[in-house]
């Protein structure tokens, strides 16, 4: 089975631009999470969707959106980014909260 | 200014000893509990789960103990070996409330060979 694929591994982006990052979970995962996962802060949950729907969203303002297709396949997109975004963003799919969730090598996001 | 970094806790064995990492959870109505190893430029690994109706769990060479009395989880690693060299987390979650896992600071485990 393949794991969850995360696109692109790596990005610089520059103050002010957005950007979207892609997450490819395992086949026949329903349930994909987003965290970031900073030196200052650890990993922090960022949002959790289902069957297209956002179930959960953390603490982080409006410029992180998030969104779900019909593949399961999720993005998240930044916009206005700060500096404060660079960071590593996992993203993780679960075919049930209470069965673990597998997490992708991630993208490291560095805005200049 | 300067962000400070999250201070990692680490962990220096000997290999071929064994290794217990510790972890204190914040939710009281946490029911389920994951332990994550993380390599340097990698996401984090699944390991050993396990529910608040128990209180150890093994698995191949790893043991998880819970104690939900002080909120306590600890990962122990049987005869650690270089390759476990990394950092672990822990994490919560409140199954019946919602679907998010609260990660806990990492410990920085280091294998000397």
């Amino acid at each position: 089975k393949a794991g969850v694929t995360q696109t692109p591994r790596y990005l610089i982006k520059t103050r002010g631009q957005q950007v979207t990052l892609s997450c490819s979970p395992i086949s026949g995962h329903r349930s994909v999470s987003w965290y970031q996962q900073t030196p200052g802060q650890g990993l922090q949950f960022l949002f959790e969707y289902f069957s297209e729907t956002q179930r959960n969203k953390g603490n982080f303002p409006g410029r992180f959106s998030g969104r779900q297709f019909s593949n399961s396949r999720s993005e998240m997109n930044v916009s206005t980014l700060e500096l404060g975004d660079s960071a590593l963003y996992l993203c993780a799919s679960t075919e049930g909260q209470d069965y673990g969730y597998t997490f992708g090598s991630g993208t490291r996001l560095t805005v200049v | 200014g300067e962000s400070v970094g999250l201070h990692l806790p680490t962990l220096s064995v000997q290999e071929g000893d064994n290794s217990i990492i510790n972890c204190a959870y914040s939710n009281s109505a946490s029911d389920y509990f994951i332990w994550y190893k993380q390599e340097s430029g990698k996401g984090p690994q699944f390991i050993i789960d396990i529910r608040s109706n128990m209180d150890k769990r093994q698995g191949q060479r790893v043991t998880v103990l819970l104690n939900k009395t002080v909120k306590h989880l600890s990962l122990q690693i049987a005869a650690t070996q270089p390759g476990d060299s990394a950092v672990y987390f822990c994490a919560e979650n409140n199954l019946r409330a919602t679907n998010k896992l609260i990660f806990g600071t990492g410990t920085l485990l280091a294998v000397q060979p």
